[in-house]
């Protein structure tokens, strides 16, 4: 049994490029969260969907981002024009309905 | 809001002893749980355990417990028979029992096992 799989595992961007990070939940989970870790910090949370869903987006910031979870394919977080402050290693998470999350590897997002 | 407190930036323990990473949450709500993650340095995010705080008998697995006191609002971790592949950055997270599931996380213990 997979796990949450993410890629790509390492994103090079310039300033003002967009940034797609991609989500592939564990099989039989159909919650995916989106996290993000800035350096030497704990993991903040951005999003949580679920199929078609957004359920609750209270940590994306208003402008530049963007999440879906479509019917079918993989979890999508969308960074547009990113800026330097947006590097971070982005992490993924799946679950049933029970508590426990599982976290993908992560993405780790550089802008030059 | 639902807040958690990790207040050692940084622990050492020698191997083969026990060790406990403090944590103490903060929330006015009922139902909720409790979990800690390992981040070792290669970065992935792994889960060690479960409480949920309803349940009456403290979790364990394996080499983990979670020394749960309600009433302190404290979730320690506690990893007995320490080894050189603990040393990590150790997160204690909760979430409430309502359609919101986020986690929300501490600012994390470093774990350094020494030989």
């Amino acid at each position: 049994n997979a796990g949450v799989m993410q890629n790509p595992r390492h994103l090079v961007r310039r300033r003002g490029q967009e940034a797609r990070l991609r989500c592939s939940p564990m099989k039989g989970h159909s919650h995916v969260y989106w996290y993000r870790q800035l350096p030497e910090e704990g993991l903040k949370f951005m999003v949580y969907l679920q199929k078609e869903n957004i359920i609750d987006e209270s940590g994306m910031p208003k402008e530049r981002f963007s999440a879906e979870f479509p019917k079918e394919g993989p979890s999508i977080l969308r960074i547009q024009q990113v800026v330097r402050g947006d590097s971070a290693a982005y992490f993924c998470a799946s679950s049933r309905e029970a508590y426990e999350q599982y976290f993908g590897p992560g993405t780790r997002l550089t802008v030059t | 809001a639902q807040k958690i407190t990790q207040t050692q930036p940084g622990m050492f323990v020698q191997e083969k002893e026990a060790v406990t990473l403090d944590c103490t949450y903060d929330t006015s709500d009922q139902s909720y749980g409790l979990f800690w993650y390992k981040q070792p340095s290669s970065g992935e995010m792994i889960f060690l355990i479960y409480q949920g705080s309803y349940d009456e008998q403290n979790a364990t697995e394996g080499r983990y417990s979670l020394n749960f006191q309600k009433a302190r609002k404290s979730a320690n971790l506690v990893i007995s028979a320490s080894q050189l592949g603990d040393s990590a950055m150790y997160f204690c997270a909760m979430t409430l029992d309502t359609g919101r599931r986020a986690l929300t996380f501490g600012s994390g213990t470093r774990l350094q096992v020494q030989p």
